[in-house]
Order: C-alpha cells, then sequence, then structure tokens
C-alpha cells in the first residue's frame, strides 16, 4: 500500500490480557515510531527504531510494554497484563529520517 | 529533556477571523514540523521549517519560525470550517520529534 497501515483498527480487551498491535510502514522507511494518544491529549513518544540500530525505549511507560521491528519492516507493540489506563489510541509513523513522519490510521485500544 | 509546549490548547473561532497557535521550545531546535489532525484522524503533516526566521505560506496559513529557533507560530487567515482540527506542532532534535500538546479549533459559523 501507498501509506502506513495498522491493525486491529479498534481492540477492546479485558483487564490483564496482553495485546499486540501491529504496524506496516511504508516501504523503504527506515525509521520507525510508535506514539500513545489518550482523549483529546497530544502524542506521547513511546518507542523509536531506525535501521539496524538498537531501538529508543525511553518513551515506554512501563516493563509491561514492548516492541520489536522484524527484518527492518513490520513492528509489533506488544502489551501485556493491560490496565484500564492503557486505552488509548497507538499511532505509528514511519519516514526515511527525523524528517516528515507519515501516521498510520491507528489502533483504538479499549480496556474493560 | 526537550519540551514543547503548545498554546492555546483549545481556540473557539468566528468563521472569517484570524487567530494564531504559538509553540515553545526549552531548547535549540534543529527544525520544527507541523501537524494537523481532523477529529477521529490521526496526523498529517503540514510543514517543515529549517532555517532560522524561515516564513512559509500555504495559503491561508503562515508559518514562522523563531529567529532563535526556540519557538514558531501558525496563523490561519480568514479561518473555515474546513479549518476544524487539532493542530501539533513538532521540534526536531536528534532523531526524535517531540509533540505540543496540541491547539484544538472549533469554528461557529
Amino acid at each position: 500500500g501507498a501509506g502506513v497501515s495498522q491493525s486491529p483498527s479498534n481492540k477492546v480487551t479485558e483487564k490483564g490480557k496482553d495485546v499486540e498491535l501491529r504496524c506496516d510502514p511504508i516501504s523503504g522507511h527506515t525509521a520507525l515510531y510508535w506514539y500513545r494518544q489518550s482523549l483529546g491529549q497530544g502524542l506521547e513518544f513511546l518507542i523509536y527504531f531506525q535501521g539496524n540500530s538498537a531501538p529508543d525505549k525511553s518513551g515506554l511507560p512501563s516493563d509491561r510494554f514492548s516492541a520489536e521491528r522484524t527484518g527492518g519492516s513490520v513492528s509489533t507493540l506488544t502489551i501485556q497484563r493491560t490496565q484500564q489506563e492503557d486505552s488509548a489510541v497507538y499511532l505509528c509513523a514511519s519516514s526515511w529520517t527525523v524528517e516528515t513522519q507519515y501516521f498510520g490510521p491507528g489502533t483504538r485500544l479499549l480496556v474493560l | 529533556g526537550q519540551q514543547v509546549m503548545q498554546i492555546p490548547q483549545y481556540q473557539h473561532v468566528q468563521e472569517g477571523e484570524d487567530f494564531t497557535t504559538y509553540c515553545n521550545s526549552s531548547t535549540t531546535l534543529s527544525n520544527i514540523q507541523w501537524y494537523k489532525q481532523r477529529p477521529g484522524g490521526h496526523p498529517v503533516f503540514l510543514i517543515q521549517l529549517v532555517k532560522s526566521g524561515e516564513v512559509k505560506k500555504q495559503k491561508r496559513l503562515t508559518f514562522q519560525f523563531g529567529e532563535a529557533k526556540k519557538n514558531s507560530s501558525l496563523h490561519i487567515t480568514a479561518t473555515q470550517t474546513t479549518d476544524v482540527g487539532t493542530y501539533f506542532c513538532a521540534g526536531s532534535s536528534d532523531y526524535k520529534l517531540s509533540f505540543g500538546a496540541g491547539t484544538t479549533v472549533t469554528v461557529r459559523a
């Protein structure tokens, strides 16, 4: 596809369950970012991947959050033992460098 | 760490009026970007400013980067209902973009 895609678009889960969110970046983009956006709030940086370098995980809010990027392309954000405060829209963005970031449509996560 | 602050948080505008939203960084930026997020949508890139004092225009939108590269502004003239949404500035330092909290714009016809 031409843009960044994310799946699922919506996810409802029960407190304590694990969830996996997927991001397919634009082909050829070396940089991939994950952000979290709570209702009516700004963008909270979570994690950054650039090529084969070690990811910058400084934004992950707790050790329940982890992310992988396989083969320099698709990325998966995993949240273990979800809590209600994890409810938010999780946005993925990709870019060539730190220039223009192209955002996916996001995954809306609701933890009951 | 780098912090980017944006004001105002909300802007309610009469259609046809002008308004400005401001962005301030605690550190000098290598560049600043502006994004627009329509209600229910995702952020979409509008523009990037790189040079000190740079001014760029997109139709009714005027973007400015401060001389010290620590602040920026977005001015919209003759606001239209299509301008509704949240405008984010994002300051770049190294590889990371730090987003402001956004200015949410509503327009009354």
